[in-house]
């Protein structure tokens, strides 16, 4: 079946350092991913839809300077950090589906944690 | 905020016996589905509920959907150990494909 791989699992870096998550479909192309972050025991909020050959759209509140999206093929989206901070620290997840219409399955990668220290 | 309501927040029960999930939204959708998320992991899919369905089973699974509330509730029959996750509804919304709203969540213990 479809997968969507996270890399990497969890990352711990330095506050003021840039992190990047990956996301890749891997038996799949993917036009749009999306990107959630989760705090611990809440649920998951959208941050933005990844958009494969131009700019991402970021849901209110989200800052596009501070989470850099870029979907450079129709396989992977990265989403990088920059200049971290500890309330940073979340579980990001990104999901993928099959097709451009609604009710086909969303795939979630595994996810990844990231502690800013 | 879009956030769907879920309740309980926690729900604890012994194995064998059904659990009930209940979800609440604010907007139109296209469809709802139910996901399950292990502590600290990703999210699986259980089941999709289109808009115009109001029922669905999928093996212990059993959704309703009642567009009228905007609620949807999610059954878990003969429950086992192995369904100890958390439980979240996601709305497909119709201003965008795969764009999911996420509700609260619940918390489901079940013990042998």
């Amino acid at each position: 079946g479809a997968v969507v791989s996270q890399h990497p699992s969890w990352v711990i870096c330095k506050s003021g350092t840039s992190v990047k998550i990956e996301c890749r479909s891997l038996d799949f192309q993917a036009t749009t991913m999306f990107w959630y972050r989760q705090f611990p025991k809440q649920s998951l909020m959208l941050m933005a839809t990844s958009n494969e050959g131009s700019k991402a759209t970021y849901e209110q509140g989200v800052e596009k300077d501070k989470f850099l999206i870029n979907h450079a093929s129709l396989t992977l989206s990265t989403l990088t950090v920059t200049s971290a901070h500890p309330e940073d620290s979340s579980f990001y997840i990104c999901s993928a589906g099959i097709g451009a219409s609604s009710g086909n399955t969303i795939y979630f990668g595994e996810g990844s944690w990231l502690t800013v220290v | 905020s879009q956030q769907g309501e879920e309740d309980p927040q926690a729900l604890s029960i012994q194995e064998g016996e059904n659990a009930t999930m209940n979800c609440s939204y604010k907007t139109s959708i296209n469809n709802l589905q139910w996901y399950r998320q292990n502590s600290g992991r990703g999210l699986v899919h259980l089941i999709l509920i289109r808009s115009n369905e109001r029922e669905k089973h999928s093996g212990r699974l059993r959704v309703t959907l009642d567009t009228s509330k905007k609620s949807s509730s999610l059954l878990i029959t003969a429950s086992r150990a192995a369904d100890t996750a958390s439980y979240f509804c996601a709305t497909e919304q119709n201003t965008g494909f795969q764009k999911l709203v996420f509700g609260t969540g619940t918390r489901l213990l079940v013990s042998p």
